[in-house]
């Protein structure tokens, strides 16, 4: 199975704070990377696919780069709503793994 | 818009066979692969499976043994079941759509909790 590594695995910041989550695969997933967000008791939410593309009614702030191993979701101005846990996903080989979230607090 | 709503048992005891439903809404599951994932509480994302409306299968290694998913196009509908329960499987249980040129999990379920106890 391919592994996925989110770091850091969780993160304080401020609302207006530009903030990076790193996600590392143990093998190319080539651009087959997706970015989740999951608010407390709610299904996940597609937020970026295929490494770089927005999904539809996301807003412009989330913004997804990378590809082969090493991958980013940078939020470009933290708002109240943002804070959650985020979660990368590789697809590009069965199982399509998950990594372990990255929970997102406010400072 | 698709939507998607998981049914089944909130409880099962331990040996059991779980037995879920998704019910999809607003779209046809016609031509698309459906996807079921499930999350143990307080923990992270595990990717259980998919369907393809055809009947195809692709199972998670670690859980190939104990599963059988199968749809129903007639009722716009697919399942999961899942043998020999213990309390490891305890997780909220969701299904998905999934989709396009990353191959994500578009559409949801709001999830449904399975416990497995006596």
């Amino acid at each position: 199975d391919i592994q996925m590594t989110q770091s850091p695995s969780s993160l304080s910041a401020s609302v207006g704070d530009r903030v990076t989550i790193s996600c590392r695969a143990s093998q190319s997933v080539s651009s087959y990377l997706n970015w989740y967000q999951q608010k407390l008791g709610k299904a996940p939410n597609l937020l970026i696919y295929a490494a770089s593309s927005l999904q539809s009614g996301v807003p412009s702030r989330f913004s997804g780069s990378g590809s082969g191993t090493d991958f980013t979701l940078t939020i470009s101005s933290l708002q109240p709503e943002d804070f959650a846990t985020y979660y990368c996903q590789q697809s590009y080989t069965s199982p399509y793994t998950f990594g372990q979230g990255t929970k997102l607090e406010i400072k | 818009q698709v939507q998607l709503q998981e049914s089944g048992p909130g409880l099962v005891k331990p040996s059991e066979t779980l037995s879920l439903t998704c019910t999809v809404s607003g779209g046809s599951l016609s031509s698309h692969y459906w996807s079921w994932i499930r999350q143990p509480p307080g923990k992270g994302l595990e990717w259980i499976g998919y369907i393809y409306y055809s009947g195809t299968t692709n199972y998670n290694p670690s859980l190939k043994s104990r599963i059988t998913m199968s749809v129903d196009t007639s009722k716009n509908q697919f399942s999961l079941k899942l043998n020999s329960m213990t309390a490891a499987d305890t997780a909220v249980y969701y299904c998905a759509r999934l989709y396009g040129s990353g191959w994500q999990l578009e559409y949801w379920g709001q999830g449904t909790l399975v416990t497995v106890s006596s």
